[in-house]
């Protein structure tokens, strides 16, 4: 089964807006990883933060870490028709991904 | 690296026949993923490896799943006895490359449809 959830299932923004998507997850973390998926292909690794970190950025992404309530949030900055995907997280630990977050970009 | 592959990247079977899926993970990576994806849902856990050795296997996974790696290499993923329940996206990632030790690399899918 899954263990992460993210919040919202669906998100709709227009180009140059920031999207903000919430995962949480219920066993513990070494890390937590948040994957791209377009539709109907592979996932792709975005960026991982560490059970002893807080905040990480990688370009446009900012992900947070909150291990006492046992969430992260993945936000994308000024976003683009091209990030229209779908989004998850991963529990390095259980090897478990979240049910995903679908954006879309509107041009 | 090439990148994970997978083959075949679709497969259309009939009820109760048996299908086999391979996944050749990028060289050197000594983990190896199964997942099964249906529409709109998150990736479901099937299967690791750690080289030739399966160390986990999902709850998910009825006695009509079977995966093998042998030598730590390529890994198969075979379905006995299909059913339509069994139609979906199948994932195969592979991890453990120096410097993205803990990043999972995937592979296109493989699309099963029991008809």
């Amino acid at each position: 089964s899954q263990q992460g959830e993210e919040d919202p299932q669906a998100l709709s923004i227009q180009e140059g807006e920031n999207a903000t998507m919430n995962c949480s997850y219920k066993t513990s973390i070494n890390n937590l990883q948040w994957y791209r998926q377009n539709s109907g292909r592979g996932l792709v690794h975005l960026i991982l933060i560490r059970s002893n970190e807080r905040e990480k950025h990688s370009g446009r992404l900012r992900v947070t870490l909150d291990t006492s309530k046992k969430s992260s949030s993945l936000l994308i900055t000024a976003s683009r028709a091209a990030d229209t995907a779908s989004y998850f997280c991963f529990n390095n630990n259980d090897m478990r991904f979240g049910a995903g977050t679908r954006l879309t970009v509107k041009p | 690296d090439t990148g994970v592959s997978q083959d075949p990247r679709h497969k259309i079977t009939k009820r109760g026949q048996n299908v086999t899926f391979r996944c050749d993970p990028i060289s050197e990576h000594n983990r190896l993923y199964w997942y099964r994806q249906t529409l709109g849902q998150g990736p479901e856990f099937l299967t690791y490896f750690q080289n030739e050795a399966q160390l986990e296997k999902s709850r998910l996974l009825s006695d009509r799943f079977s995966a093998e790696r042998p030598k730590g290499s390529f890994s198969t993923l075979e379905i006995q006895r299909t059913e339509q329940g069994d139609s979906a996206m199948y994932l195969c990632a592979s991890s453990g490359h120096r410097g993205d030790n803990e990043k999972l690399f995937f592979g296109s899918g493989t699309q099963l449809s029991v008809l």
